[in-house]
């Protein structure tokens, strides 16, 4: 069974970093795209970063462009996510999830929370 | 950048009746587009896509159809556990980018 866990979500001051990381089970992991996805409290869901299965590729939404970096580490079955000078607004559960192949997402973890407040 | 739409914002229907939801994109991206399910406090669950196809072990109550900028997600006949909000969900450009509709909640009425 295809399993993803996040973890390293907290509460941080603004301008600070944190590191989720999103380790997972059950599955070929360096054959499938991961991506960070993110829901802020009572809004709806925000896709915020993509990587390809080989680390060729990597893309963004624009408002964490330059701010937070995704990677991989496939000898660990696991996807990070750096977030750097946060905001305010980026206050939310952060969900890492599958991707299916043609860019669907198709096993998502239980999520990590990241609350950025002074 | 492609925009989605949802409609309508909330739908109120009783278990048993047929569920009919809207997604209208701002640009055309053929077929790919897909619907998820997300109840409180759990994540969402992928439940259509290439806009028709179910993903693996959704009930054959759940049908999605359109293309271009116009898709449907209709419930046949909704049952207690289908209430909850419903995301449709679409790629586009390369490296892709990826886009969420803000949400359709289905309740109780």
């Amino acid at each position: 069974q295809v399993q993803l866990v996040e973890s390293g979500g907290g509460v941080v001051q603004p301008g600070g970093s944190l590191r989720l990381s999103c380790t997972t089970s059950g599955l070929t992991f360096s054959n499938h795209g991961m991506h960070w996805v993110r829901q802020a409290p009572v809004k709806g869901l925000e896709w915020v970063a993509f990587i390809t299965n080989d680390r060729s590729d990597y893309a963004y939404v624009e408002s964490v462009q330059g701010r937070f970096t995704i990677s991989r580490d496939n000898s660990k079955n696991t996807v990070y996510l750096q977030m750097n000078s946060l905001r305010v607004e980026d206050t939310a559960v952060y969900y890492c999830a599958k991707d299916k192949g043609k860019f669907y997402m198709d096993v998502w973890g239980k999520g990590t929370t990241v609350i950025v407040s002074s | 950048e492609i925009v989605l739409t949802q409609s309508p914002v909330t739908l109120s229907l009783s278990p048993g009746e047929r569920a009919t939801l809207s997604c209208r994109a701002s640009q055309s991206a053929s077929n790919n587009l897909a619907w998820y399910q997300q109840k409180p406090g759990q994540a969402p669950r992928l439940l259509i896509y290439d806009a028709s196809n179910r993903a693996t072990g959704i009930p054959a109550r759940f049908s999605g159809s359109g293309s271009g900028t116009d898709f449907t997600l209709t419930i046949s006949s909704l049952e207690p556990e289908d209430f909850a909000v419903y995301y449709c969900q679409q790629r586009y450009n390369w490296p892709p980018l990826f886009a969420f509709g803000p949400g359709t909640k289905v309740d109780i009425k």
